[in-house]
């Protein structure tokens, strides 16, 4: 079925550094989603995203939807251990309900 | 609040058996969806439920396998029987099911082996 381009796929970082990720499309999407998933647990979410151009913030996790609608970016400052885990974007187009899914970005952070 | 609940949290039967898995969503969320995830995969949609309907089951293999949601509320996914290649993570997430708010959350998934 069609994905998202997500990228990169795996990340292997010192503890403190900053993290960026993001997710294109070739098509326009009207809602973005960012999740993260831990060993043995379903997708967490972390932040939504519902305008083109829309910043969103929760912690020390920062993303934005892209002004095309096709693309969005998810940046983590000053990593820690605990950021360790699978985050996954997925993309609504138009109405439908049905969320298109990259294939996600593994992080791992050395303490 | 609690929130979407799942069991069992792991399954190993052996292949031609029958499994059904269990999903209680968040309360007052309309929406709920089953989805299969492989290793190093994202969700994939097997089927949505608004209320008691199911509204998308285009990818739902239904030869073998079906679900039900009958009061609305909790959910039942059936394999029957389970196949090799059925082995994988069985997702239930829920959302309020507006149009523009699709925010669905998930429970933790159960783990299926089949041998």
């Amino acid at each position: 079925g069609q994905q998202l381009n997500q990228s990169p796929q795996s990340m292997f970082i010192q503890e403190g550094e900053d993290v960026s990720m993001n997710c294109t499309s070739s098509s326009i999407f009207n809602t973005w989603l960012w999740y993260k998933q831990e060993p043995g647990e379903g997708p967490v979410l972390l932040i939504a995203l519902y305008k083109a151009g829309e910043l969103t913030s929760n912690g020390r996790l920062t993303a934005q939807f892209g002004i095309t609608r096709k693309d969005s970016f998810l940046n983590i400052s000053a990593s820690i251990p605990s950021d360790v885990g699978i985050y996954f974007c997925a993309g609504q187009l138009g109405n439908n309900r049905k969320l298109i899914w990259g294939l996600g970005t593994s992080l791992a952070v050395n303490p | 609040e609690a929130g979407v609940v799942q069991s069992p949290r792991y399954k190993i039967i052996e292949k031609k058996q029958p499994v059904a898995f269990w999903c209680n969503p968040i309360s007052g969320h309309n929406t709920l969806y089953w989805y299969l995830q492989n290793l190093g995969q994202g969700p994939e949609l097997l089927i949505r439920y608004e209320n008691e309907e199911a509204v998308d089951d285009s990818q739902l293999p239904k030869d073998r396998f079906s679900a039900e949601r009958l009061k609305g509320v909790d959910s039942t996914l059936k394999i029957q029987p389970a196949e090799l290649g059925d082995s994988a993570v069985y997702l239930c997430a829920s959302s309020l099911g507006t149009a523009t708010l699709n925010e669905q959350f998930f429970g933790p998934g159960t783990r299926l082996t089949v041998l």
